[in-house]
């Protein structure tokens, strides 16, 4: 089976502009979470996803947006880049809601703000 | 709020054992998640604990104290493909099953 995808992969762009990464769950899973990760530190949760509806936001500004579609994949939106939104980005899908903490994370989107 | 405690460096040589240690402070807690990381990879799940003791998995060992908010991961009969990060995770209490990490502790294994 395969696991979780992200697309792309790497991505570089300049700062003002926007971007929209890409992620589709294990099939048959229906929450999705995104992360951001800063190099040297743990992931910071920004958006759970389940059942197309926004479920949890962690503590980021308005300018990141996030959505799930009929087929549980999702998008992140960050417009108006900054500097220090370079970091990698991952998504991780789970089987359900609640439960044991078992996620499982996609290789993430390196983004480089310049 | 929700933090997390861990050392950020741990060396070992393979074939011993090491312990690393978490500590949180969260007002709803759900249980204690480890994560391994290698360098350019995506965080894999080792082990989770909802109760207190000892879960076992391999030579991978996770420990669970809620009274003391603390948890550990102990890593026994070291490789050096152990050489990774270690996140210490709870759940959030803003959505589902989204995770709180700590900092990672980053392990080198050496011969």
């Amino acid at each position: 089976d395969a696991g979780v995808t992200q697309s792309p992969t790497h991505l570089i762009k300049t700062r003002g502009q926007q971007v929209t990464l890409r992620c589709s769950p294990i099939s048959g899973h229906k929450s999705v979470s995104w992360y951001q990760q800063v190099l040297g530190q743990g992931p910071q949760f920004i958006f759970q996803y389940y059942e197309k509806e926004e479920r949890g936001r962690g503590n980021f500004p308005d300018r990141f947006s996030a959505r799930q579609f009929p087929n549980y994949s999702s998008e992140l939106n960050v417009n108006a880049l900054l500097l220090g939104d370079s970091a990698l980005y991952l998504c991780a899908s789970s089987l359900v809601l609640a439960g044991g903490g078992e996620q499982f994370f996609g290789p993430g989107t390196r983004l480089t703000v310049l | 709020g929700q933090s997390l405690e861990q050392p950020s460096e741990v060396t070992a040589v393979e074939g011993a054992i090491v312990q690393i240690n978490c500590t949180y402070q969260t007002s709803g807690f759900y249980g204690l998640s480890w994560y391994q990381q290698h360098d350019g990879g995506a965080p894999t799940f080792l082990s989770y604990n909802g109760l207190d003791g000892l879960e076992e998995t391999g030579r991978f060992s996770s420990f669970l104290s809620r009274s003391d908010s603390y948890g550990y991961l102990l890593l026994q009969e070291l490789q050096m493909k152990d050489s990774a990060s270690y996140f210490c995770a709870v759940r959030s209490n803003q959505a589902g099953t989204a995770l709180i990490f700590g900092k990672g502790t980053t392990l080198s294994v050496s011969s």
